[in-house]
């Protein structure tokens, strides 16, 4: 199994630019996690889809922020317009419901907003 | 609202001795899961050891033990017979045992450094 596979690795781009995060899952996994992490605020929970659904969006900063999980293999995050307070590390995580072994996470993509 | 709290921003330990992470707690809830992530300078989130709530025995995996403390709210990691390769972030993380509650909410982070 390859994983829960992220790109890009690294991303720059400029503050106002439009910048989309990408996942995807492990194959047969039904949740899948948006996590953002930053030396301020550490690991937070942006959103989380199950079955594709989108379940709790409640950690989504503003309305800049979107996501989407348009079938099982697939999600991206999208910042539109960006700017420098989201650079972060983006994280994607997958897992099967009731499963005690927590999640698989991603690599994380590196964002830097300048 | 569940919280995690890691009061260590920073641990250090000489290799091959045991050094303990503390985490504690806050739930109403009886019934979750507890679990230790490791982050490596490579940003993976590995998972280290985890332990459910009922379970009253505490999660052992090689080198890497927990004491838990469910009256306490405390969840603390040992790791014994330190090795250069344990420096990274260590993160305590909690997760509902509820249907489709899959939520984990981890703690702030430790970051252990090992002195050779």
């Amino acid at each position: 199994d390859a994983g829960v596979i992220q790109s890009p690795r690294h991303e720059v781009t400029e503050m106002g630019q439009e910048v989309t995060l990408r996942c995807k899952p492990i194959s047969g996994h039904d949740y899948l996690f948006w996590y953002r992490q930053t030396m301020m605020r550490g690991l937070e929970l942006l959103i989380y889809f199950n079955n594709n659904v989108p379940i709790d969006d409640s950690g989504m900063p503003e309305d800049r922020f979107s996501a989407k999980m348009p079938n099982a293999s697939f999600s991206t995050l999208k910042i539109q317009p960006s700017e420098p307070r989201d650079s972060a590390v983006y994280f994607c995580a997958s897992s099967l419901a009731n499963r005690i072994f927590g999640y698989t996470f991603g690599s994380g993509t590196r964002l830097t907003v300048v | 609202a569940q919280t995690v709290t890691q009061s260590q921003p920073e641990m250090s330990v000489q290799e091959a001795e045991t050094v303990t992470l503390s985490c504690t707690y806050d739930t109403s809830e009886s019934d979750y899961y507890l679990f230790w992530y490791k982050q490596p300078p490579s940003r993976q989130m590995i998972l280290v050891i985890r332990q459910e709530a009922y379970k009253q025995q505490n999660a052992t995996e090689n080198r890497f033990s927990v004491n838990f403390q469910k009256a306490a709210k405390s969840f603390s990691l040992k790791i014994s017979d330190s090795q250069l390769g344990d420096a990274a972030m260590y993160f305590c993380a909690y997760r509902k045992r509820v249907q489709g509650a899959q939520k984990l909410v981890f703690g702030q982070g430790t970051r252990l450094t090992i002195n050779p």
